[in-house]
């Protein structure tokens, strides 16, 4: 079982929709949670972090972390077609190492 | 701030050829990883090397890979023999140590292809 478990997609959307992403992870250690963007043929660049649960916004990106269930999410607000990339997870506890999903491909339609 | 710069962007080799991938982190990074993508396992940390050490290599796949990091502006992914089975997106990312928390600056990636 993978550490970190993630629906690959692909997820479809028209533009304005809220799209909805999610992870759930098995380690308990794990304390930071991340949310990395990746544009085709592009290196992944870090979109939003949290650490422990609760709620972070940044625009129109909220992430929300509940460590009971082990579940991170990600809600894109009103979202473009600028938003259209693979959307990945990842974790980690207090050392180094980032654990990631698989990543779901998101595609919003103009 | 150049980002972390990676060159080749693509890579095509025959079999049995030796291959070598090359990362230039942020300068005043001193931590930095190197990592595999591929669409049935994902991104896979291969080697992590901090203020030019390596710390971690327990994701190297076999001896075939190695990673040298000779100072701190350089490093580089070598495999040999190479086997179509590491054709993958290879990246490299780097961070300050301290700021584990907002994660790593990836590179845009080595396309490798082994024909």
């Amino acid at each position: 079982q993978k550490e970190v478990e993630q629906d690959p997609g692909p997820l479809s959307v028209p533009e304005g929709a809220i799209v909805s992403l999610n992870c759930t992870y098995s380690n308990s250690a794990f304390q930071y949670f991340m949310w990395y963007r990746q544009y085709s043929r592009k290196g992944p660049e870090l979109l939003m972090y949290t650490y422990s649960s609760g709620n972070k916004e940044d625009g129109r990106f909220t992430a929300q972390v509940d460590k009971s269930s082990k579940y991170i999410s990600l809600f894109i607000r009103d979202s473009q077609p600028s938003d259209s990339a693979t959307y990945l997870c990842a974790t980690r506890s207090n050392d180094y190492k980032l654990s990631f999903g698989a990543g779901t491909t998101v595609t919003v339609r103009a | 701030d150049a980002g972390v710069i990676q060159s080749p962007r693509h890579e095509v080799t025959e079999m049995g050829q030796e291959v070598t991938l090359r990362c230039k982190p942020i300068s005043g990074h001193n931590s930095l990883f190197w990592y595999r993508q591929t669409m049935m396992r994902g991104l896979e940390l291969l080697i992590y090397f901090n203020n030019n050490v390596p710390i971690d290599d327990s994701g190297m796949p076999e001896d075939r890979f190695s990673a040298k990091m000779p100072n701190a502006s350089f490093s580089t992914l070598k495999i040999q023999p190479s086997e179509p089975r590491d054709s993958a997106v290879y990246f490299c990312a780097s961070i300050r140590g301290g700021e584990r928390l907002y994660g790593y600056t990836f590179g845009s990636g080595t396309r490798l292809t082994v024909v």
